[in-house]
């Protein structure tokens, strides 16, 4: 059982719309990443939060905005999307950033852009 | 900066035969080494992680993995295999001082028990 917990798994959305992705996780874990993974491939690393403060984006623009409004969760904010975002979000926690724990994934958010 | 290959795209297996997936990554750097599982729909779940000390690590659902220093490689095992052994596989490395935590994950092998 995965103790991270994405919602909502499946959403459809136009390119004009603004909704958002979230994320829990209740292990105490003070960083949190968000990837994007797409069909056939590794999932790639978008934004990473440590201690509440974002510490890595990796160019992603900025119709994705993530937000960490506290040490358990983190959201992804999406608008103005293009069909090509259309992709598997996942989150994942670790202890912290700079230690040799792992990465724990939720199940991920299928995003579907139209 | 690191990179991971995973020499095999996908490992079509019979059901209690052994398997081995291959994954060699290159870096400047002293690395963790990690396999993960990726069951058709969901997240990521940790297999197995080498950190440091014994080279044979042990895993989840009876795989184990290998860290050969010297081939850069970090193979992964499973004598015997079963049908829910059916997945994606992906390979990651994560450097000593890799900021945020940074994983580089292989291309992924797709693993496809028959029966």
């Amino acid at each position: 059982d995965t103790e991270v917990t994405q919602t909502p798994k499946h959403l459809v959305m136009g390119m004009t719309n603004k909704k958002s992705l979230k994320c829990e996780q209740h292990m105490g874990h003070r960083a949190m990443y968000w990837y994007k993974q797409k069909a056939k491939k590794p999932p790639e690393l978008m934004f990473v939060y440590s201690y509440e403060k974002l510490s890595i984006n990796e160019s992603v623009p900025s119709r994705f905005s993530p937000e960490c409004p506290n040490s358990s969760l983190l959201n992804l904010h999406l608008h103005a999307l293009q069909p090509e975002d259309s992709a598997l979000y996942l989150c994942a926690s670790s202890q912290a950033t700079g230690n040799t724990g792992e990465l724990f994934f939720g199940e991920g958010s299928r995003l579907t852009v139209l | 900066a690191q990179s991971v290959t995973q020499l095999d795209s996908q490992v079509p297996v019979f059901e209690e035969a052994p398997v081995e997936l291959r994954c060699n990554y290159s870096s400047s750097v002293s690395v963790y080494l990690f396999w993960y599982v990726q069951y058709p729909n969901q997240g990521l779940q940790l297999l197995l992680k080498y950190l440091s000390g014994s080279t044979l690590v042990k895993g989840i659902n009876g795989f184990e993995a290998e860290f050969n220093k010297s081939q850069t490689s970090f193979h992964l095992r499973k004598p015997s295999v079963h049908i829910s052994d059916t997945a994606e596989y992906f390979c990651a490395v994560r450097g000593f001082r890799a900021a945020g935590n940074k994983l580089t994950f292989g291309g992924g092998t797709r693993v496809l028990v028959k029966p």
